[in-house]
C-alpha cells in the first residue's frame, strides 16, 4: 500500500487560498489519489479524486505532477467553515479490495 | 434523507458487555465498511462487505463480528467489550468494490467504562 505523508496542521485566514500537499512516493500505476474532509463529530466526506494532471470541481482543485509522487489539494478562498481535517488517500480505484488507508490527515484551522 | 445512517450515535457501557451498532445505507451501494477512529484520530478500516459477503477482514479481535442481513445493512456486534474498544465507529458504503467515493455515516461514539 502506498503510504502518504502530509503536514499535521496548517493555519490560514478567511479569503485566502490554501494548498495542502501530500507525498506518496510509492504510488502504484493503478492507484488514484483521493481527498476527504472531516469535521468534528462527523464522518469523512469526499472532496475530490484524480489520477494525473489537474482535476477541478465546485469545491477544490487537485494538482498532480507527472511523476505522481505527490499531489496538492487547493482550496480557493477558504472560509471559517473549511476548518476541518483533510485526508489524502492513495488506492487502486479498480481493485476488488478496498485499499484506502487513512493517514493522520492535516488539521486546517481558518481564522477570521 | 440520510444516505448512511448509524444507530446509536452514542453508546456507553461497562467492560465485559456485548453491544451492537447498526448501519443502513439507502444509496443502493454494493459495498459497505466499518472503520474505527481512535482517540488519536487514526481512521482504520476493520471490515468490508460486498453484496453481503465479507471481502476484507483486517486484524481485529474476533470479539468483533460483522453481520450483513442484506446489502443495505451492515451491523457490528462486539462481545466482551474492553476499555480499548472505546472509539468512534464509522460505517461507510461505496458502489462496487473499487473506485468511486465512500459515503460515511455520522459515527457511533462508543465509551467503555
Amino acid at each position: 500500500l502506498a503510504k502518504t505523508t502530509q503536514p499535521i496542521s496548517m493555519d490560514s485566514y478567511e479569503g485566502q487560498e490554501v494548498n495542502i500537499t501530500c507525498s506518496h512516493n510509492n504510488i502504484a500505476t493503478n492507484d488514484y489519489i483521493t481527498w476527504y474532509q472531516q469535521f468534528p463529530s462527523q464522518g469523512p466526506r469526499f472532496i475530490i479524486q484524480g489520477y494525473k494532471t489537474k482535476v477541478t470541481n465546485e469545491v477544490a482543485s487537485l494538482f498532480i505532477p507527472a511523476d505522481r509522487k505527490s499531489s496538492t489539494l487547493s482550496l480557493p478562498r477558504v472560509s471559517l467553515s473549511d476548518t476541518a481535517v483533510y485526508y489524502c488517500l492513495v488506492g487502486d480505484a479498480n481493485s476488488g479490495y478496498s485499499t484506502l488507508t487513512f493517514g493522520k490527515g492535516t488539521m486546517l484551522l481558518v481564522s477570521p | 434523507d440520510t444516505a448512511v445512517s448509524q444507530t446509536p450515535k452514542y453508546l456507553v457501557t461497562q467492560m465485559g458487555n456485548d453491544k451492537s451498532i447498526k448501519c443502513e445505507q439507502n444509496l443502493g451501494h454494493d459495498t459497505m465498511y466499518w472503520y474505527k477512529q481512535d482517540s488519536k484520530k487514526f481512521l482504520k478500516i476493520m471490515f468490508s462487505y460486498n453484496n453481503k459477503e465479507l471481502i476484507i477482514n483486517e486484524t481485529v479481535p474476533n470479539r468483533f463480528s460483522p453481520k450483513s442481513p442484506d446489502k443495505a445493512h451492515l451491523n457490528l456486534h462486539i462481545n466482551s467489550l474492553e476499555l480499548g474498544d472505546s472509539a468512534v465507529y464509522f460505517c461507510a458504503s461505496r458502489q462496487g468494490q473499487g473506485g468511486d467515493t465512500q459515503y460515511f455515516g455520522p459515527g457511533t461514539r462508543l465509551t467503555v467504562l
